[in-house]
């Protein structure tokens, strides 16, 4: 029973360029929630989806981070121009329902030239 | 590969009262530990990061400690009150990533 599944695990890009993540949750979750740590900060919640729908965004910076689920395929967070200070690492979770336990995926490290 | 456990599952306790999470980690190199807080439909939210040089670290009613040395951290929650009530969860940060305990469903009882 494969767990989350994120990929690639380390991405490598040079600023302006476009980042792309992606998440494939466990199998029957259809909630998937991101979240971003910062070196020396801990994790932090960033956006949260149900099939095709953004339910909570209101951890996701304003401009340039998009993030969507779409009825197949997996979850994508895109960074589009990408800084120096979008290196970090990028964790997705899944949750089969409301309210039930989350799990984890191992996280993309995002690390920007 | 670090291993998280956290005691008690569960925890209802009444209003007001002061009391303590459990975390116990494997490896003792970890870089850090964090504790969570889990509300339902919700992210995780975080409530206390401890770097691995610190002890302890505090905020509001929260207070939460790090002994390397013997494995264990603990979350201490003082006067707790009804909007405590949510799923704590620690998370180790080592070598190997993040890894998370199972967490503990705390209700606190009005």
């Amino acid at each position: 029973n494969a767990g989350v599944m994120q990929n690639p695990r380390h991405l490598v890009r040079r600023r302006g360029q476009e980042a792309r993540l992606r998440c494939s949750p466990m199998k029957g979750h259809s909630h998937v929630y991101w979240y971003r740590q910062l070196p020396e900060e801990g994790l932090k919640f960033m956006v949260y989806l149900q099939k095709e729908n953004i339910i909570d965004e209101s951890g996701m910076p304003k401009e340039r981070f998009s993030a969507e689920f779409p009825k197949e395929g997996p979850s994508i967070l895109r960074i589009q121009q990408v800084v120096r200070g979008d290196s970090a690492a990028y964790f997705c979770a899944s949750s089969p329902k409301v309210g039930q336990p989350q799990h984890f995926g191992d996280g993309t490290r995002l690390s920007i030239l | 590969k670090q291993e998280v456990t956290q005691i008690p599952a569960a925890l209802s306790v009444p209003e007001g009262e002061n009391l303590v999470l459990n975390c116990s980690f494997t490896d003792s190199a970890i870089y850090n530990l964090q504790w969570f807080r889990q509300d339902p439909g919700k992210g995780l939210t975080s409530l206390l990061l401890i770097q691995s040089s610190q002890r302890e670290q505090t905020s509001g009613r929260l207070n939460a400690s790090l002994d390397k040395s013997s494995g264990r951290s603990t979350l201490y929650i003082a006067a707790s009150q009804p909007g405590d009530s949510a799923t704590y969860l620690c998370q180790g940060g080592g070598a190997d990533g993040l890894t998370f305990g199972k967490g503990t469903h705390l209700i606190i009882q009005p």
